[in-house]
């Protein structure tokens, strides 16, 4: 099972700040399987980031996913009040259990 | 649109059986590479996945649960359930159902509280 360790776990910056979240898996895997998730107060996750680095339909373009083995990163380039919230990176595909990290909450500073 | 609704009971005995169903909408579940997952997330915790199944009735579960969790799909009424048995104060949680295309949960449920107590 692939176990994925997110940092930090909370991120205190005030809007209009880069926000740059880390992921990182267990053992290498592919950039295909890792995808990122945004959960709001009392609401579902919302996909954000697929194969690592695609925005999936209607994500700002201030979001933006890169990396490869064992470390993925999460960037939000200018925060808006909307992005404060609970991210959550996810793989699946290199085991056949669906795994998700941690969380790093974004908080206003 | 496809849109995803849970429905079941809100309160579960201690050591009985959870059941929820999930009502798929704008789309079918006979339909496409999809694969009907069930997430679940504890108060004030992380996502835990729990299984998917497949139209054909496949499925595949979280090792950590597979002793307790059933999964059906019925394609007749476009929807998908979720048994866990045994359960205790630790399943309380928001379950979520969801879909799944190419490895990522792309449209899901709004939730549903289901506490375990007596």
């Amino acid at each position: 099972e692939i176990v994925l360790t997110q940092s930090p776990g909370t991120l205190s910056l005030s809007p209009g700040e880069r926000a740059t979240l880390s992921c990182r898996a267990s053992q290498s895997i592919s950039s295909s399987y890792l995808g990122w998730y945004q959960q709001k107060p009392g609401q579902a996750p919302r996909l954000l980031i697929y194969d690592a680095s695609s925005r999936a339909t209607g994500i700002p373009d201030r979001f933006s996913g890169s990396g490869s083995g064992t470390d993925f990163t999460l960037i939000i380039s200018r925060l808006e009040p909307e992005d404060y919230a609970v991210y959550y990176c996810q793989e699946y595909g290199s085991s056949p259990t669906l795994t998700f990290g941690g969380g790093t909450k974004v908080e206003i500073k | 649109q496809v849109q995803l609704q849970e429905s079941g009971p809100g309160l579960v005995k201690p050591s009985e059986t959870l059941s929820l169903t999930c009502t798929v909408s704008g789309g079918s579940v006979n339909s496409g590479s999809y694969y009907w997952n069930w997430i679940r997330q504890s108060p004030g915790k992380g996502l835990e996945w729990i299984g998917y199944i497949y139209r054909s009735g496949s499925t595949n579960y979280n090792p950590s649960l597979k002793s307790r969790v059933t999964m059906s799909v019925d394609t007749s009424k476009n929807q998908f359930s979720l048994k866990l048995s045994s359960v205790t104060a630790a399943d309380t949680a928001v379950y979520y159902c969801a879909r799944m295309y190419s490895s990522f949960l792309e449209y899901w449920g709004q939730g549903a509280l289901v506490t375990v107590s007596t």
